[in-house]
Parts: structure tokens; sequence; C-alpha cells
């Protein structure tokens, strides 16, 4: 079993819709969790950080993190084209340094 | 925000030569940098861990001979695949821990074609 799972997709949805994007954890130690999008031939690029249990809001971008559940989401508001893209969940624990463990990618289309 | 540059962003060598890829932390000192591997449609697959001043620590099934890490200041680590095969070829990225908290910064990848 991994021990981050992450539906590959792909979504994919209309312009204006709510996306909501999950992710599932085994490692009880998992501390930060990060969302990243990824363009297509792009490096990924950091959309959101959060410690331990808790919201965090950004825009259009919310994360959501359910530690009693071992269970990450980011919802993605008023969706637009231009969030077509892979979304990569990672998570790390404290004893790990910067080492990140993945899920596998949610594939995400936004259809005008 | 905190900036990781690679380079080259597409590379294509012949078969059998060595080519060099860069990653530089432009606006902050990174004493840890990570050298990942993508597939097509695949998630990032991590080959090695670079260490300023320090030999890298290399992931199960990775060949430290044929990738070769230098990590030789706090700004700069490069991966060097010798002797080059068309298997080879993919998309190789570095990341680097930002300067705030336990952020994780990505290069923006280096496609190398081997022919």
């Amino acid at each position: 079993q991994k021990e981050v799972e992450q539906d590959p997709g792909p979504l994919s949805v209309p312009e204006g819709a709510i996306v909501s994007l999950n992710c599932t954890y085994s490692n009880s130690a998992f501390q930060y969790f990060m969302w990243y999008r990824q363009y297509s031939r792009k490096g990924p690029e950091l959309l959101m950080y959060t410690y331990s249990s808790g919201n965090k809001e950004d825009g259009r971008f919310t994360a959501q993190v359910d530690k009693s559940s071992k269970y990450i989401s980011l919802f993605i508001r008023d969706s637009q084209p231009s969030d077509s893209a892979t979304y990569l969940c990672a998570m790390k624990a404290e004893t790990s340094g910067s080492r990140l463990t993945f899920g596998e990618g949610t594939q995400l289309t936004v259809n005008p | 925000g905190a900036v990781v540059s690679q380079h080259p962003s597409r590379v294509i060598c012949k078969s059998g030569t060595s080519v060099k890829i860069e990653c530089r932390s432009l606006d902050f000192q990174a004493t840890t940098m990570f050298w990942y591997r993508q597939f097509p449609k695949q998630s990032l697959m991590l080959m090695a861990t670079s260490n300023e001043g320090s030999k890298a620590t290399y992931e199960q099934g990775v060949e430290k001979d044929k990738f070769l890490i230098n990590h030789a200041s706090l700004t700069l680590s490069t991966l060097t695949v010798t002797s080059a095969h068309p298997e080879d070829s993919s998309f190789y990225i570095c990341s680097a821990s930002g300067p705030v908290g336990n952020t994780i910064y990505f290069g923006e990848g280096s496609w190398l074609t081997v022919v």
C-alpha cells in the first residue's frame, strides 16, 4: 500500500465549477502538507502549504487537513481553464527533513 | 517567492555522451537539494538527495556512477548523466528547501532526450 493515495483522474469540470481534490495517507507522522500544480512539461509550482490540521485559504484555493482521518483536500472555487493542470499532494514528517512523499497527481481539465 | 532555476530546460545528446543539468537556488541558500525523475503521466520519482559539501544519498535502484551529483555550494547542485542511453530520456526536476519554514520549491525541470 502506498503511503499517499491520490486518485489520478482524469477529472473534467465546466468553467466556474468548484473542484475538490483529495489525498489520503497512512503515516501519522506527517505534519506538513503541500499542494503543487504542475502544468504539462513544467516543474511543480507550490500552491498551498499547511502545517498540521486546519484550513488555509488563498484566493480561490482552500486547503484542508484532517489529521484524525488522515485526509487532505484542495478546493478550487470558480475554476478557470487556466487551472487545467496536474495537482500533486505532498507531505512530510518533522523528522524527514525536506524529503517529500507525493501522491500520484490528479489531472484536472476545466472546460470553457 | 523563492525561486529555483534549472538549466538547460531542454537538451538533446547523443547516446554514449554525458550531459550536465544545473539547479540553482536564486535568492536563498539550500543546504539540501533533491533530484527527481518524472515519466509521462506519472508522479515524481526521487533519485537522490544532494547535500552541500558531502556525498549525495541515492535512492534504491538509482545508479550513483551513472547519475553523478555534485553540490559544491549552497546555491548550486548539478546532475550529470554519464554515458547516456535512450532509456535515460526523461524529465529531470530538482527541488530545494525554501528560506521560510518547511516550504519546498521546484525548478522548472529539464527535458533530456538521448538519441
